[in-house]
C-alpha cells in the first residue's frame, strides 16, 4: 500500500510571514503535482514535476522535490490573504502512472 | 472556452433514491476521471474512463455505483439507493490522451438526508 502524507494538517499565519508545507510518499513516485483548492471549487494545478532534485519557482511559491523522489515541499514567501486555501499534493506511481493519489492536504489560512 | 463542466453543483437526495452526476470534459479531452472528497480528506480516485470504455474502476464501490462515458454526451456517475455515507463532493477531471495533467471541474456536492 502506497501512503502519501502531508504536514501540517492546518497552518495559520500572519500576512507577510513565510510558510512551508510538506508531502511525503512511502514509495518512489513517477511525478508529483501540487494543487490549490478553494472552498466550493475544484483543485487547480500549481506545478508538475518529474525530476528528482528539481526546484521550481512560481512567483512567491517555491517547490522542491527530493532527490529520492519520495518527498516534496512547498514554500510560500511573504504570504498574502489570497494564498489562503487547501494545498494538495498528488503523485502518480510507476505501477499505474495515469492515476493520481492525493494527500489529505494542508489548510493554510493567512490573516490580514 | 469552458473548462470541465459539472452539474448539478448541489444535489440533495433522500436515502434510497438515485443520484446522477454529469461531467462534460474540456474540449478535446477524451479521458475522464472521477474522484470523491470527504470533509477534511483528500480526493480519492474512483474511476478512469475513455470514450465508451472503462479503463480502471478500482476505486468504485462494488455495489450501487456505476460510471459511463458514452460516445456522445457527458460522462455520468450514477449512485443507486443512496445512503448517508455517500454524502460527499464528487469531482470530475479530464485530460488529453497520455497527459498526466488533469483539469478539474468545480464538483458536485451530494447530500443524502
Amino acid at each position: 500500500t502506497q501512503l502519501l502524507e502531508q504536514s501540517p494538517q492546518f497552518l495559520s499565519i500572519q500576512e507577510g510571514e513565510n510558510l512551508t508545507v510538506y508531502c511525503n510518499s512511502s514509495s518512489v513516485f513517477s511525478s508529483l503535482q501540487w494543487y490549490r483548492q478553494e472552498p466550493g471549487e475544484g483543485p487547480v494545478l500549481l506545478v508538475t514535476v518529474v525530476t528528482g532534485g528539481e526546484v521550481k519557482k512560481l512567483k512567491r511559491l517555491t517547490f522542491q522535490f527530493g532527490d529520492a523522489r519520495k518527498d516534496s515541499s512547498l514554500h510560500i514567501t511573504a504570504a498574502q490573504p489570497g494564498d489562503t486555501g487547501l494545498y494538495l499534493c498528488a503523485v502518480s506511481y510507476p505501477s499505474n502512472d495515469y492515476k493520481l493519489s492525493f494527500g489529505a492536504g494542508t489548510t493554510v489560512t493567512v490573516r490580514a | 472556452n469552458a473548462g470541465v463542466m459539472q452539474n448539478p453543483r448541489h444535489l440533495v437526495r433522500r436515502r434510497g433514491q438515485e443520484a446522477r452526476l454529469r461531467c462534460s470534459p474540456m474540449k478535446g479531452h477524451s479521458h475522464v476521471y472521477w474522484y470523491r472528497q470527504l470533509p477534511e480528506e483528500g480526493l480519492k480516485f474512483m474511476v478512469y474512463l475513455q470514450k465508451e470504455n472503462i479503463i480502471d474502476e478500482s476505486g468504485m464501490p462494488k455495489e450501487r455505483f456505476s460510471a459511463e462515458f458514452p460516445k456522445e454526451g457527458p460522462s455520468i456517475l450514477r449512485i443507486q439507493q443512496v445512503v448517508r455515507g455517500d454524502s460527499a463532493a464528487y469531482f470530475c477531471a479530464s485530460s488529453l490522451p497520455g497527459a498526466k495533467v488533469l483539469t478539474f471541474g468545480a464538483g458536485s456536492r451530494l447530500t443524502v438526508l
